[in-house]
């Protein structure tokens, strides 16, 4: 069975770079989508972007330049950073994977965006 | 971006009555494919989101029969006949028919 975990620091401050790891077990990263969406406090939930098989990638424009999703296939593990956060990045991050919809989703881990 | 428009915002039900959630879309849901590319989860308290149903109507993997979804075009809806327990939580519709893909705002289920 495909299992997915996030890890990263849980405090970042203000400007800096947010970075997060997704480890997967269980299948390859070099098939389907991997994606990372975030939910902010209350419900709202935000699909952040993916990486494909084959490492070409798709941003939300909301997020403009700031997102960088990449791999190391070798470790089967996917990364996402975020750069000049602010509090409003506050949320709580998960990594996914896409075949006919997100089917398997990692734990979460709740990033605070604070000085 | 693709607005997905969820109602109601709060639902509470009876354990073994029917909910029904509906999500609306700002635009077509259908891709040049012929599918439609629209999902629902379910985010129980404390837990990740689960894949309830993809391409508007289909089942995933253990999710019980209890669950159906349907629509088309624009208005897609979730029905959940004899809510049980463990059906409380957040419900939100997706699409990745267009990018970006969006979440509809979530519709809470709660018992009474």
């Amino acid at each position: 069975e495909v299992q997915l975990q996030e890890s990263g620091p849980g405090l970042v401050k203000p400007s800096q770079s947010l970075s997060l790891t997704c480890s997967v077990t269980g299948y390859s990263i070099t098939s389907n989508y991997w994606g990372w969406i975030r939910k902010f406090p209350g419900n709202k939930m935000e699909w952040m972007g993916y990486i494909s098989y084959s490492g070409s990638t798709s941003y939300n424009p909301s997020l403009k330049s700031r997102i960088s999703i990449t791999r190391d296939t070798s470790k089967n593990q996917f990364f996402l950073q975020l750069n000049s956060v602010t509090t409003e990045d506050t949320a709580t991050y998960y990594c996914a994977t896409y075949t006919e919809a997100f089917a398997y989703w990692g734990q979460g881990t709740l990033v605070t965006v604070s000085s | 971006d693709v607005v997905l428009t969820q109602t109601p915002v709060s639902l509470s039900v009876t354990l073994g009555d029917q909910a029904s959630i509906s999500c609306r879309s700002s635009q077509s849901l259908e891709y040049s494919d012929g599918y439609t590319y629209l999902e629902w989860y379910l985010q129980k308290p404390g837990q990740s989101p689960q894949l309830l149903i993809y391409e508007v109507s289909n089942r995933f993997s253990g999710v019980p029969d209890r669950f159906i979804g349907s629509g088309s075009g624009t208005d897609f809806t979730l029905k959940i006949s004899r809510v049980e327990p463990e059906d409380l939580g957040v419900y939100y519709c997706f699409q990745a028919t267009h990018d970006p893909l969006t979440f509809g705002s979530g519709t809470k289920l709660e018992i009474k």
